[in-house]
This record gives C-alpha cells, sequence and structure tokens, in this order.
C-alpha cells in the first residue's frame, strides 16, 4: 500500500554537527512532501516543505531535498542545537484527497551538549 | 488565543463509556482535520471538514467514531463504547482554505486513555 516511511527510529548527534533524517516514500503521484517536528506532548510543527518538482530547498538552517528517482526525501539540519531534540516526520500532503497528510513513523533525534 | 486549542489535555475513561473530545481551530480557518497518534507512531487521518460539513471521513476506524463540526469552527470528536484500543493522542489541525494550503497547524492534541 501507499506509505511515507523513515529509514532509522533513532539518531544521536553532538551540538555543533550537523544532522541529516532520510525518508522513504511510495507513492510517485505525490505533490508536497513536508517535514514536521514534534517535541514531547506538543502537536507537529511545520518546518519546511518541498514541491515534488523540486529537489533541493533551503530554510534557515535547514535543507530538504528530494531524489524522486529513489524515491526519498531527506532533511539535513545544520549546527544542530539543543533544542532541535525532537521526533522529525516526513509527510505527504494529498491536494486530491483535502489536503490531508500522510506520515512516516518518525526519526528522534537527540542533541548530545 | 492564536492557535489551535484542543480540550481536555488528558483524559482517562473506562472501556466502554462515551467521550468528546473538542478542537478550538485558529479563527477564520476553514479546513480543520482529526487525526489519531499511537505511541511511537505518525498521526493517522481520521476525518477533514471544509467548513460544516465532513469532506472526507475515510479515515474515521468504525461507527464508534463521529465527528461534527455544527457552525464551521469548533469541532468535536465524539467516540461510543470506548476500547482500550483507542488509547492514543488525538490531534485537531487547521488550515486557512483547505487542499491548496501549504501549511496545517495543529494543537498540543488530547492524550485519551481507557482503562
Amino acid at each position: 500500500g501507499e506509505s511515507v516511511g523513515l529509514h532509522l527510529p533513532t539518531l544521536s548527534v553532538q551540538e555543533g554537527d550537523n544532522s541529516i533524517i532520510n525518508c522513504a516514500y511510495s507513492n510517485s503521484a505525490s505533490d508536497y512532501f513536508i517535514w514536521y517536528k514534534q517535541e514531547s506532548g506538543k502537536g507537529p510543527q511545520f518546518i519546511i516543505d518541498i514541491r515534488s518538482n523540486m529537489d533541493k530547498r533551503q530554510g534557515q538552517r535547514v535543507t530538504v531535498l528530494l531524489n524522486k528517482t529513489v524515491k526519498h526525501l531527506s532533511l539535513q539540519i545544520a549546527a544542530t542545537q539543543p533544542g532541535d531534540s525532537a521526533v522529525y516526520f516526513c509527510a505527504e500532503r494529498r491536494y486530491n484527497q483535502g489536503g490531508k497528510l500522510i506520515f512516516g513513523q518518525g526519526t528522534e533525534l537527540s542533541v548530545k551538549p | 488565543g492564536a492557535g489551535v486549542s484542543q480540550t481536555p489535555s488528558n483524559k482517562v475513561t473506562e472501556k466502554g463509556k462515551y467521550v468528546e473530545l473538542r478542537c478550538d481551530p485558529i479563527s477564520g480557518h476553514t479546513a480543520l482535520y482529526w487525526y489519531r497518534q499511537s505511541l511511537g507512531q505518525g498521526p493517522e487521518f481520521l476525518i477533514y471538514f471544509q467548513g460544516t460539513g465532513a469532506a472526507d471521513d475515510s479515515g474515521l476506524p468504525n461507527d464508534r467514531f463521529f465527528a461534527v463540526r455544527p457552525e464551521g469552527s469548533v469541532s468535536t470528536l465524539k467516540i461510543q463504547r470506548t476500547e482500550r484500543g483507542d488509547s492514543a493522542v488525538y490531534l485537531c489541525a487547521s488550515s486557512l482554505m483547505g487542499p491548496g494550503d501549504r501549511e496545517a497547524f495543529f494543537g498540543q492534541g488530547t492524550r485519551l486513555t481507557v482503562v
């Protein structure tokens, strides 16, 4: 079935290092991919998105890369900070289905000071 | 408030009881979504409202689950005859127009525990 999934459930990095979180998807018809950050006890928070016709998009300290050939998405966080510790989800937004989000399992990022 | 508000934050109920979970979306947002998140998993879509009407309820697991949005603002998710498997965090999200919006804003969720 259609799904959006992640390669690794946990990632531990040193403060100041760069982090890379990966995601695989299976729906070739996806329009948008979105990364969310979820801290304990909170709802998901939008970080950055990318249209399916792009291969790279940059934000503040974050970069999303999309490889449609292998159906792979990644989130790069530069100079990771303790405040970046959270669970990160990739999600696909389906505009032809009311804009609902299809989420993957998530990767827990832990930043060591 | 400026964000999506969900009440209560936590709800503990006995198996077989009825519960209602409330969502106050961002003012002016016409699209409202309910999701359910089990421990260690990503949120799963339940239902989508455009205005007062349920445009897509394909994610509701069975007929014990029902949601309303009578005035196109506040929404209530209702669960009848609760089961232990219903225990999860129930998230609500809203967006300005609907499918074409880039961003949906989530509330903090209601943690439902069925004992």
